[in-house]
């Protein structure tokens, strides 16, 4: 079973739409990443939560970590085909970094 | 600055045959990780280095499986013999002070087929 359950597994838009992605355990984190992998390359860190309720903006990106600090999700405004890509959350485990098994995210033009 | 690189980026063998992939980290990184990606299993960390010393190498499949990292600028991860199932696509991550911090830095990747 994965520690990190993230839905929708996969996820086809139009340019211009909006998304969310999820990012759901049983277990308590001290801090939550998301990584973002194109083809052919491997995951790039996009932001790092740390606080219970904390929200972060990048750009048209907006990450939230839940109160509990179980959850967090990802959403995107107005995507554009920039954004086509592997979504993966990944936590410490111990010392370890466990990965969600990612949202495959696609912008049609 | 260079970025962790992983050579080859990919790889086609014959089951049976012995494989070895190599990874050198960023400068300064003192840890290591090498994981596994399919499309069955998603991102899965095979073993762990730190200030070159092997801390974790649980999730290392099977005895067929070794890694080495004689010192802080380069690492191999061994296949042998490797098998079909062995296929997927091998990242070598580097960061400093380990899980601590958090960010992992990684190679492109060695796409690895065993037919």
């Amino acid at each position: 079973t994965q520690l990190l359950e993230q839905s929708p597994q996969f996820l086809s838009i139009q340019e211009g739409e909006n998304l969310t992605v999820y990012c759901n355990s049983s277990s308590v984190f001290s801090s939550l990443q998301w990584y973002r992998q194109e083809p052919g390359e491997g995951p790039v860190l996009l932001v790092t939560v740390v606080t219970g309720g904390e929200v972060k903006k990048l750009k048209r990106l907006t990450f939230q970590f839940g109160d509990a600090r179980k959850d967090s999700s990802l959403h995107i405004t107005a995507a554009q085909p920039g954004d086509t890509g592997l979504y993966l959350c990944a936590a410490l485990n111990d010392y370890k970094l466990s990965f969600g098994a990612g949202t495959t995210v696609t912008v049609r033009a | 600055d260079a970025g962790v690189i992983q050579s080859p980026r990919h790889e086609v063998t014959e089951m049976g045959q012995e494989v070895t992939l190599r990874c050198k980290p960023i400068s300064g990184h003192n840890s290591l990780f090498w994981y596994r990606q399919t499309m069955m299993r998603g991102l899965e960390l095979l073993i762990y280095f730190n200030n070159n010393v092997p801390i974790d190498d649980s999730g290392m499949p099977e005895d067929r499986f070794s890694a080495k990292m004689p010192n802080a600028s380069f690492s191999t991860l061994k296949i042998q013999p490797s098998e079909p199932r062995d296929s997927a696509v091998y990242f070598c991550a580097s960061s400093f002070n380990g899980g601590d911090t958090g960010e992992l830095f990684f190679g492109e990747g060695s796409r690895l087929t065993v037919l």
